[in-house]
């Protein structure tokens, strides 16, 4: 299984670009990067996954350089509502399923 | 699309008894559901992947016999704590991955258990 390495805290203020990069050394041929923002007491939220280049959507832009051993999930302009826990994960398929290992996390506070 | 629900979303239970929470895709079918246990500050911990009409697969140190999982249909998934205790007390949520496509996971809101 992939493992990816987060910073723990980020701190923003609001109207600000956050850049979050994540690590994945190990990561396989066949696996996707994707991020997921969890708020206390709930589940996770998917906000984006890529394989490769850069992927952008409604809320956030995701750049994966061409080694593919890093991530960066960039959140234009953030307000204090993105002030979450952001993690990273490593798609591992087994027998047809992706299985998700939870790192610890960037707890991001987005500050007035 | 790709909404997951749990029930309930909380439960406060007696110490001995048994709680069953119950995870749904509402708008895809499911041929995957995870159970992850989350304690309060700490990550999300993967306690066992389950399969439409086959045993689930459980992670190394989960009890199986205490953590009792069924995948009945495409769009349903139980977990039952038997004989809960104290430390049974924790953040449970579920996941359902969509059959096909590129194998997104999709979070539950999660149900808060606590036993007395």
């Amino acid at each position: 299984l992939a493992k990816t390495t987060q910073p723990i805290s980020m701190d923003s203020y609001e109207g600000q670009e956050v850049n979050i990069t994540c690590s994945h050394n190990n990561i396989a041929t066949n696996d996707y990067i994707t991020w997921y923002q969890q708020f206390p007491s709930q589940g996770p939220r998917f906000i984006i996954q890529g394989y490769k280049t850069k992927v952008t959507n409604e809320v956030a832009s995701l750049f994966i350089p061409a080694d593919r051993k890093s991530s960066t999930l960039s959140l234009p302009r953030v307000s204090l509502s993105d002030t979450a826990v952001y993690y990273c994960l490593v798609g591992a398929f087994s027998g047809g399923y992706n299985k998700l290992i939870f790192g610890a996390g960037t707890r991001l506070a987005v500050h007035p | 699309g790709a909404v997951v629900s749990q029930h309930p979303s909380r439960v406060i239970c007696k110490s001995g008894t048994s709680v069953k929470i119950e995870c749904r895709s509402l708008d895809f079918q499911a041929t995957t559901m995870f159970w992850y246990r989350q304690f309060p500050k700490q990550s999300l911990m993967l306690m066992a992947t389950s399969n439409e009409g086959s045993k689930a697969t459980y992670e190394q140190g989960v009890e199986k016999d205490k953590f009792l999982i069924n995948h009945a249909s495409l769009t349903l998934s139980t977990l039952t704590v038997t004989s809960a205790h104290p430390e049974d007390s924790s953040f449970y949520i579920c996941s359902a991955q969509r059959a096909g496509g590129t194998d997104t996971q999709y979070f539950g809101p999660g149900t808060r258990l606590t036993v007395l």
